[in-house]
């Protein structure tokens, strides 16, 4: 079955700290894989996608995710979070024909400190 | 150009009433779906549709039906509200072809089932 799988429910980072969100998907072939985010009480905000070709991917905001094949990962990263990234990040996968949907996982709740 | 949009933002319903929730799409997108997002669960699919007069299940169907009379519009109907059906709800949709499967999400519509 296509799952994702974020294994940090809760992540805390100083702001101007770096930060990895990480993301593991399990699909028959490569999946189209997307970052959303999410602020409080808001809908979902694309950040990034990654269809084919150059593995590393750039975003919105300053963001950028590392498609690694080899181990099923899409990692997303900032090199300095500002306090308005505090939020719910959400990594998604789609088979490629857009029939069935986004498989997302359960989500990152990123805590900024001061 | 509006997007996706939903209606109503916020309701509240008793166990056994029946509702719809609208959404509707101006970008002229084949693909439209719709999502329950639970706390700790991130985002599962209901129904989905890939083009006017086309309909079908997603993840976690049940209690749900939608139709697809016109290319912008997919509305949502609870036919007999259960308190498991309290969440938020999110439709999305997308164009057809395999490097423009972005989903466009909506703001959401938070339902409380009493």
């Amino acid at each position: 079955a296509q799952s994702v799988t974020q294994p940090d429910i809760h992540i805390t980072v100083s702001e101007g700290a770096s930060l990895e969100l990480r993301c593991n998907y399990s699909y028959g072939a490569t999946p189209y894989l997307f970052w959303y985010v999410q602020s409080p009480g808001q809908g979902l905000q694309l950040l990034l996608k990654y269809f084919s070709g150059d593995t590393l991917v750039q975003g919105i905001k300053g963001f950028e995710a590392e498609f690694k094949r080899s181990q099923s990962s899409f990692n997303l990263r900032k090199p300095s979070v500002h306090w308005s990234d505090a939020a719910e990040y959400f990594c998604a996968a789609g088979g490629g024909g857009g029939a069935d949907g986004l498989t997302f996982g359960k989500g990152t709740h990123l805590i900024i400190q001061p | 150009n509006a997007g996706v949009t939903q209606t109503p933002k916020f309701r509240v319903l008793k166990t056994g009433q029946s509702m719809t929730l609208l959404c509707a799409q101006d970008m002229n997108h084949e693909y439209m779906y719709w999502y329950r997002q639970d706390p700790g669960m991130g985002l599962r699919l209901i129904h989905y549709s890939v083009g006017e007069g086309t309909t079908a299940k997603g993840e976690v169907p049940d209690g749900y039906n939608v139709s697809r009379s016109t290319t912008e519009d997919f509305p949502l109907r609870l036919l007999s509200a259960a308190p498991s059906q309290t969440s938020v709800y999110f439709c999305a949709s997308s164009s057809t072809g395999p490097r423009t499967e972005t989903q466009y999400f909506g703001p959401g519509t938070r339902l409380l089932v009493l």
